[in-house]
C-alpha cells in the first residue's frame, strides 16, 4: 500500500537555524497537511496546501513558517529561525483527490525535531 | 470551534479482556468522526471513521465504535485486547467541509498486561 514518507525522521539543530522537513505524499494526493505533536500533548493541525498554495492555516502556523511544493513530489515545511518550543514530532499528511474533503487522513511517521 | 475530550489518559486491561476507549466531541452539526492509532515511533494509523449512515462503525484489526448524537460520543471498542494493541489511541473530529483539518483528543494510552 502506497506511503506518505517524511525525512528525516530526526533533526536536532540550534534556536536560531532554519530548518527544512520533508515529506512526500502519496501519489495520487492532491491535498497535503502538516500536523505537529509536542512530547505528551496532542496532535495539532498546522496547515493545509492544495493546489499550490495554502488553502488553511492554524494560528500556530506564524511567519516563521512556511510550505512549499518545490516539484511533483515533495512538500517541504520550512521553520525560519527555530526556538526551543518548535521541538516535537512533525507529521506530514494528505488525502485522496475527488473524495478530498471527505478523506481520511493518511499519515507519514513523523519527524522529530529537536530544538537546542 | 469544534473539541474532542477523551476523558481517559491511560487505561490498562489484561490480555484478551474487553475494551471500551470513550470520547466526546462538541460541535454543532453532525461531525466526521475518526479514532486513530499510534505506535511508539509510528505516524498514525487509521482504524475507522464514521461520516453518515449506520453508527455502528467497523475497522480495522478488529475494532469498532458506536456514534451516539445523544451522548456526543464515539467510543471504540474492542472484544478482546491482544498485545500488539499497546499504543495511543486518538479520537478527531472534523467539519463536514474539511476532514483533513482534523481536531484531535489529548489521546488515551493503552497497556496490555499479560
Amino acid at each position: 500500500e502506497p506511503e506518505v514518507t517524511q525525512t528525516p525522521s530526526h533533526q536536532v539543530t540550534q534556536m536560531g537555524q532554519e530548518v527544512i522537513l520533508r515529506c512526500v505524499p502519496i501519489s495520487n494526493h492532491l491535498y497535503f497537511y502538516w500536523y505537529r505533536q509536542i512530547l505528551g500533548q496532542k496532535v495539532e493541525f498546522l496547515v493545509s496546501f492544495y493546489n499550490n498554495e495554502i488553502s488553511e492555516k492554524s494560528e500556530i502556523f506564524d511567519d516563521q513558517f512556511s510550505v512549499e511544493r518545490p516539484d511533483g513530489s515533495n512538500f517541504t515545511l520550512k521553520i525560519r529561525s527555530t526556538k526551543l518550543e518548535d521541538s516535537a514530532m512533525y507529521f506530514c499528511a494528505s488525502n485522496v483527490p475527488g473524495q478530498g474533503d471527505n478523506s481520511p487522513l493518511h499519515f507519514g511517521n513523523g519527524t522529530r525535531l529537536t530544538v537546542t | 470551534a469544534q473539541s474532542v475530550t477523551q476523558p481517559d489518559i491511560h487505561i490498562t486491561v489484561s490480555e484478551g479482556a474487553s475494551l471500551e476507549l470513550r470520547c466526546n466531541y462538541s460541535y454543532g452539526a453532525t461531525p466526521y468522526l475518526f479514532w486513530y492509532v499510534q505506535s511508539p515511533g509510528q505516524g498514525l494509523q487509521l482504524l475507522l471513521k464514521y461520516f453518515s449512515g449506520d453508527t455502528l462503525v467497523q475497522g480495522i484489526k478488529g475494532f469498532e465504535a458506536e456514534f451516539k448524537r445523544s451522548q456526543s460520543s464515539f467510543n471504540l471498542r474492542k472484544p478482546s485486547v491482544h498485545w500488539s494493541d499497546a499504543a495511543e489511541y486518538f479520537c478527531a473530529v472534523a467539519l463536514n467541509t474539511n476532514a483533513g483539518k482534523s481536531t484531535f483528543g489529548d489521546g488515551t494510552t493503552l497497556t496490555v498486561k499479560p
